[in-house]
């Protein structure tokens, strides 16, 4: 089976832009997640898709927001980007109990 | 308030001898923990999971074991290789939830 893929790779944005970030998870899967990290916070959970719907969301502001299709691809929006939003974001989805992350999306904002 | 923690930041260790990771968590309920390994560069790949009711669980080389009184769980390599250098992070299932919470991770240094 293909991992999870994550496009794109790298990003590079201005102060009040918005971004949006791509994520293919492994065939079958139906739960998909999205993480920040970075390196003073670690991993931070934003928010997880299950079948289209949000079935659970981390402590971010609105200006975070995802969704899923119905292939299960997801997305996630960032509007109004600030300085601290310069992060990598990581997609993962859900197996039995195991996450499989992507690669994740350099985003640096300047 | 609620958090994970693991141990140390940063560990060094010989080259053969066992690297023991820490990772210690509060007001969480847990139905199990995991382990996961990150090079630079690239996504957490899993590793081992324990469950809530279970001490202790192998898998080659490693070992992980899960204290619910202690709200611990210890993660051990043997004979640790230069090619285990990597950053390490437990993450903990809530009961009842679907979500993961990770600790920060431990970056792993052996020494050949």
């Amino acid at each position: 089976k293909a991992g999870v893929t994550q496009t794109p790779r790298y990003l590079i944005k201005t102060r009040g832009q918005q971004v949006t970030l791509s994520c293919s998870p492994i065939s079958g899967h139906r739960s998909v997640s999205w993480y920040q990290q970075t390196p003073g916070q670690g991993l931070q959970f934003l928010f997880e898709y299950f079948s289209e719907t949000q079935r659970n969301k981390g402590n971010f502001p609105g200006r975070f927001s995802g969704r899923q299709f119905s292939n299960s691809r997801s997305e996630m929006n960032v509007s109004t980007l600030e300085l601290g939003d310069s992060a990598l974001y990581l997609c993962a989805s859900r197996g039995s109990y195991e996450q499989y992350f992507g690669p994740g999306t350099r985003l640096t904002v300047t | 308030s609620q958090k994970i923690e693991q141990n140390s930041e940063a560990l060094n260790i010989q080259e053969g001898k066992t690297a023991t990771l820490t990772c210690n968590y509060t007001n969480y309920s847990p139905a199990y923990l995991q382990w996961y390994r990150q090079d630079p560069g690239r996504g957490p790949v899993f590793l081992l999971l324990i469950r809530e009711n279970e001490k202790e669980k192998r898998k080659e080389r490693l070992k992980v074991t899960f204290d619910t009184t202690l709200k611990q769980s210890l993660f051990h390599i043997t004979a640790s290789q230069p090619a285990d250098s990597a950053t390490y992070l437990c993450a903990l299932v809530v009961s009842g939830t679907y979500k993961y919470i990770f600790g920060t991770g431990t970056r792993l240094k052996v020494l050949a």
